[in-house]
């Protein structure tokens, strides 16, 4: 039979447009959130931090924004390039069940960008 | 290279056999990971080491045991494995846990058969 599991949500984008991947957190007292880039082959890597006292900051060629009235997080890539195309996480610090503070992860994006 | 080295990038091993997975770090972090990334799922947090203690198991199964001899380095044994641990096992450090993002390696992709 055919089998159930979790689809990764997916962004198509023209090359040189303008992405937008976002994200839903559900912990109000994450104070610390991270979007990570991987690539096939690779490990996630940091593309971009930003603390819960802030709403916007920016990198090269990406913002992150967030909203922590709805606890959205969104990350923004300028002019995208064939280079982009990678799935996206984002992560937030928050205290788990033992008390410890983690990192806690998304199930991604896959952002695929068009040449 | 993200100072986050992990050996073999590449591994198959039968449910009979016991190996080894190696991450070495550089970077000064006094904190690593082993988390265990499945197709169709979220990144899974296995073990946390802060300071070479370990501080959390999630409900990980026995066959997988970790050790850490010293802040660079990190390893996890594995034995008598089934086929749905298959997955990329990835080692990740911080500076001491909960103070900041992760440095990810590129992985060990696991194939037990």
């Amino acid at each position: 039979g055919e089998s159930v599991g979790l689809h990764l949500p997916t962004l198509s984008v023209q090359e040189g447009d303008n992405s937008i991947i976002n994200c839903a957190y559900s912990n109000s007292a994450s104070d610390y959130f991270i979007w990570y880039k991987q690539e096939s082959g690779k490990g996630p890597q940091f593309i971009i931090d930003i603390r819960s006292n802030m709403d916007k900051r920016q990198g090269q060629r990406v913002t992150v924004l967030l909203n922590k009235t709805v606890k959205h997080l969104s990350l923004q890539i300028a002019a995208t390039q064939p280079g982009d195309s990678a799935v996206y996480f984002c992560a937030e610090n928050s205290l788990d069940q033992t008390g410890a503070n983690n990192l806690f992860f998304g199930t991604g994006t896959r952002l695929t960008v068009i040449p | 290279e993200t100072g986050v080295t992990q050996t073999p990038r590449h591994l198959v091993m039968g449910m009979t056999n016991k190996k080894s997975l190696k991450c070495e770090q550089h970077l000064g972090h006094n904190a690593m990971y082993w988390y265990k990334q499945s197709a169709k799922k979220p990144l899974e947090l296995m073990f946390v080491y802060n300071f070479k203690e370990q501080t959390e198991n999630n409900s990980v199964p026995s066959r997988f045991s970790p050790e850490c001899p010293n802040s660079s380095h990190l390893f996890l044994h594995l034995h008598t494995l089934q086929p749905e641990d298959s997955a990329l096992y990835l080692c990740a450090s911080s500076q001491p846990q909960g103070t900041g993002g992760y440095t990810f390696g590129s992985g060990t992709r696991l194939t037990v058969v």
